[in-house]
């Protein structure tokens, strides 16, 4: 049982090169998250799924997209990265049953963009 | 819109000592309160939670929590704290809605544990 994991470790990219983040699940859970860290500000909400190919808007949107084709895998793309997307990455996923659970994350992408 | 202030950016704290971090939140009904630590390098794991029932909560590794709902708080404690505790906390509050299981973050608490 790996729980949440997160494909790539570290990821140095140029303005204006895509890319894409993998995050897999092996809880059998619904719901899965994507957030962004950055110093000071927590983390922040990027898009999230409640389930097998519906996608959401979270607080930070712009600049990315996601896709949920299978349920225990969510892909966060970057189609034109730019220096404001530095940061590091979290995958989350959650239960859907009862209440809240809480969310269990993956061990974080560090992202670069130069 | 929910969210969580989390006043200390920085707190040092000797090994042995107890230590308090503060949570205050924004929420117009209920909340479900977490608490997460995160060690250097590493992502988020939880530490505890708070759905209702009794105020004082506890989790893992020798936490635990109180909910005070007329100061809107949910302070962190440890009564004696290991050089291990050092890392960044988050408070959290949690909205449970038919879009799913949403977490709003505060900005996170780092603990320095000093010998």
């Amino acid at each position: 049982n790996a729980g949440v994991t997160q494909t790539p470790k570290f990821r140095v990219l140029k303005t204006g090169q895509s890319m894409t983040l993998l995050c897999a699940q092996d809880m059998n859970h619904e719901y899965m998250y994507w957030y962004r860290q950055d110093p000071g500000m927590g983390l922040r909400l990027i898009h999230y799924s409640v389930g097998e190919g519906t996608t959401a808007k979270g607080e930070v949107p712009d600049g990315y997209n996601v896709s949920r084709l299978k349920k225990q895998n969510f892909l966060l793309g970057l189609e034109s990265a730019a220096p404001s997307q530095t940061s590091v990455y979290f995958c989350a996923s959650s239960s859907n049953r009862g209440t809240l659970f809480g969310q269990y994350f993956g061990p974080g992408t560090r992202l670069t963009v130069t | 819109a929910q969210s969580v202030t989390q006043p200390d950016i920085h707190i040092t704290v000797s090994e042995g000592a107890s230590l308090e971090l503060r949570c205050n939140y924004s929420y117009g009904a209920t909340p479900y309160l977490f608490w997460y630590v995160q060690s250097p390098g590493q992502g988020l794991q939880l530490l505890l939670k708070y759905f209702s029932g009794d105020t004082l909560v506890q989790g893992i590794k020798g936490f635990e929590a109180e909910f005070k709902r007329s100061q809107s708080s949910f302070n962190l404690r440890k009564p004696s704290v290991h050089w291990s505790d050092a890392a960044e906390y988050f408070c959290a509050v949690g909205l449970l809605t038919g879009a799913g299981n949403k977490l709003t973050f505060g900005g996170g608490t780092r603990v320095l544990v000093k010998p």
